[in-house]
């Protein structure tokens, strides 16, 4: 099956670093990627969804100057968390699809960023 | 718009005995729902999928799930529990059948079912 791999799994940092969260596809060409944040025993929220070459569409409420998405190529998207802050400490999770076969998303393993 | 319920955030069962995670959705398309499963620390792993074909849909690891459209409902169904199955469950509907593609476009979580096992 599709495959996607997400880098780092876990990153701990001082509060106004910045922190960059890789998303891989590995064995299919993603033309969309989507970016989700997890709080503790909640939900997904969709942040963004980049087009591969094009850039990314933020949901209402997140910051694009705080949250870089960069989609140069078909399998790879970066997520920048540009300095952060205790706040923004959360799970962030990524996905990929390719839009033009019949398949749904791909989800990666998903990084957990603890900023100190 | 497009919004999902999950009426349960905790279902506990015993090893060996039937599974039901309930879930509800709105649509104002024609739906594509889809059941995930997230293990601690993980990402999502799709359980299964129903696009307009089969009402009744099979997916990995023994479960099921039925789409009603009268009831507006998708609940997620596995015969005989595993201590594996303990885990955290989504349900998820998309708007999907953009012109001329086949994107599943954006999707919308319910706020997910916390399944325990017991031995």
């Amino acid at each position: 099956g599709a495959v996607v791999s997400q880098h780092p799994s876990w990153v701990i940092c001082k509060s106004g670093t910045s922190v960059k969260i890789e998303c891989r596809s590995l064995d299919f060409q993603a033309t969309t990627m989507f970016w989700y944040r997890q709080f503790p025993k909640q939900s997904l929220m969709l942040m963004a969804t980049s087009n591969e070459g094009s850039k990314a569409t933020y949901e209402q409420g997140v910051e694009k100057d705080k949250f870089l998405i960069n989609h140069a190529s078909l399998t790879l998207s970066t997520l920048t968390v540009t300095s952060a802050h205790p706040e923004d400490s959360s799970f962030y999770i990524c996905s990929a699809a390719d839009i033009y076969s019949n398949q749904p998303q791909h989800f990666g393993d998903g990084t957990r960023l603890s900023i100190l | 718009a497009q919004s999902v319920t999950q009426l349960d955030s905790h279902v506990s069962v015993s090893e060996g005995t039937p599974v039901l995670l309930r879930c509800n959705y709105s649509s104002s398309y024609s739906p594509s729902l889809f059941w995930y499963v997230q293990h601690p620390n993980k990402g999502l792993q799709l359980l299964l999928k129903y696009t307009s074909a089969a009402t009744l849909v099979k997916g990995i690891n023994g479960f099921e799930a039925e789409f009603k459209k009268s009831e507006t409902s998708f609940h997620l169904t596995k015969p005989s529990a595993h201590m594996s199955d303990a885990a955290e469950y989504f349900c998820v509907v998309s708007d999907k059948a953009r012109a001329g593609g086949t994107s599943y476009g954006k999707l919308t979580f319910g706020q997910g079912t916390i399944l325990t096992v017991h031995p």
